[in-house]
């Protein structure tokens, strides 16, 4: 079955700074990468998506990047604002529908330092 | 239009005890799943639906069942409960047929802890 590894565990950026965090996957028929955010006491949810057909995707201040021969994405945050602290998880989908199974990385501890 | 809700918020159980956990979203959507979120382990996946009267597992299935007889339902039944099963579970759902956001949504959660 499909395994997901985020990477850093933790990260402590700057104020205004960038913030990039990475996630790999193990099954090349995925197909559907989200991302999601959980503030704390929060449940997670959804700040973008990419599906394995683009290979960036752009909202405001964040961007998704996937290669999928490397068979890994990433999460790009720019001009780092106090309430971008939070939990940030990657997924992935292993199942024969795109949004039936999705398949977590352990978490991003984003902490913005003022 | 709730969205997903999840009942009890907060469950204490001795060991042994079984319950359930309700979820229900009002969305029509077909997929429906359950995680437990552990420090440190991220979200799990427990079991998942694709619709109704149709049930898989996931990642950690044990201990665990599930039944889907309807669209809108998805209990997650705790068949003996034991201590590593204290956690936060999500029930969470999704439809391929919204468009652009494939994602799930989530339900506000339930504490569990098992003494």
């Amino acid at each position: 079955g499909e395994n997901v590894e985020q990477h850093p565990s933790t990260l402590s950026v700057q104020e205004g700074d960038s913030a990039v965090i990475k996630c790999t996957y193990s099954d090349s028929a995925s197909n559907y990468f989200p991302w999601y955010k959980q503030e704390l006491g929060k449940r997670p949810q959804l700040i973008i998506d990419i599906r394995s057909n683009v290979g960036e995707k752009k909202d405001q201040r964040i961007a998704v990047t996937l290669n999928k021969t490397a068979k890994h994405f990433s999460l790009h945050i720019t001009e780092t604002q106090p309430e971008d602290s939070a939990v940030y998880f990657c997924a992935a989908t292993s199942g024969y529908s795109s949004a039936s199974k999705i398949i977590f990385g352990s978490g991003t501890r984003l902490s913005i330092r003022p | 239009n709730a969205g997903v809700t999840q009942t009890p918020k907060f469950q204490v159980l001795k060991t042994g005890q079984s319950m359930t956990l309700q979820c229900a979203q009002d969305m029509n959507h077909e997929y429906m799943s359950w995680y437990r979120q552990d420090p440190g382990m991220g979200l799990r996946l427990i079991h998942y639906s694709v619709g109704a009267g149709i049930t898989d597992q996931g990642e950690v299935p044990n201990g665990y069942n599930v039944s889907r007889s309807t669209t809108e339902d998805f209990p997650l039944r705790l068949l003996s409960a034991a201590p590593s099963q204290t956690s936060v579970y999500f029930c969470a759902s999704s439809s391929a047929r919204t468009g652009k956001n494939y994602g799930y949504t989530f339900g506000s959660g339930t504490r569990l802890t098992v003494v």
